[in-house]
């Protein structure tokens, strides 16, 4: 089974919407954490938000926040007042069984999802 | 401006080739993981190494290895390069409450 899911090959939204990217995950661990990056044409994966298994509150970072549904498995990242500069692919990613201080363990990407936003 | 660094940025290869992508990370990251992203895909997880030593592998075949020195560099080594080979690879060091940084990437195109 996957262990990150993105349903949403592309997506599309006028600039200064609102626009949410679907992810959902699948692990039996009960500690993990999230992550959401952005990777424009350049190649570089931009870290943007991170959501740990045991936190209370729904993670934001400026214009990002994260949508975390736990019984759901789903982290939806959701992009406010969206920037012609926010066209690029999202990755929702997935580290199992560690906390977010630590600096093992492998990520698990989803297939992304390819935004784009239009004036 | 990230703190990791790919070389080289592009690269081609003829199948049956070797190849060595290098990467440099800030000072402190003792943790280092390697990813290919074929074209169109997610990045997959190679390996990761640890105060120079392996830690965690994904599947990839034994052709694929890697290094990691105490200068906080290190390198992905593949051997008889196949045309699958053919991706975009991705070094990240890691940083605690930050998540992982990732560098540009190296475009390696298989012949």
């Amino acid at each position: 089974a996957q262990k990150i899911t993105q349903t949403q090959p592309g997506m599309f939204v006028q600039e200064k919407e609102a626009v949410t990217l679907d992810c959902t995950y699948d692990t039996s661990d009960p500690s993990y954490g999230l992550f959401w990056y952005k990777q424009p044409s350049s190649g570089e994966m931009i870290f943007l938000i991170y959501q740990g298994s045991y936190d209370q509150q729904n993670a934001t970072e400026g214009r990002y926040s994260l949508n975390f549904q736990k019984a759901r498995k789903s982290a939806n990242l959701v992009i406010s007042a969206s920037q012609l500069g926010d066209s690029a692919m999202y990755f929702c990613a997935m580290r199992e069984g560690l906390d977010r201080g630590s600096t093992l363990g492998r990520l698990y990407f989803g297939r992304g999802t390819q935004l784009t936003v239009w004036p | 401006e990230t703190g990791v660094t790919q070389s080289p940025t592009h690269l081609i290869k003829t199948r049956g080739q070797q190849v060595t992508l290098r990467c440099s990370s800030q000072s402190g990251h003792n943790t280092v993981s390697w990813y290919q992203q074929a074209l169109g895909q997610g990045p997959q997880f190679i390996f990761q190494y640890y105060r120079e030593e392996e830690n965690g592998r994904g599947n990839f075949p034994p052709r694929f290895s890697g290094l990691q020195f105490p200068n906080y560099s290190s390198e992905l080594n593949v051997n008889a390069l196949e045309l699958d080979d053919s991706a975009l690879y991705l070094c990240a060091s890691s940083l605690p409450l930050e998540g992982y940084t990732f560098g540009s990437g190296t475009r390696l195109t298989v012949v």
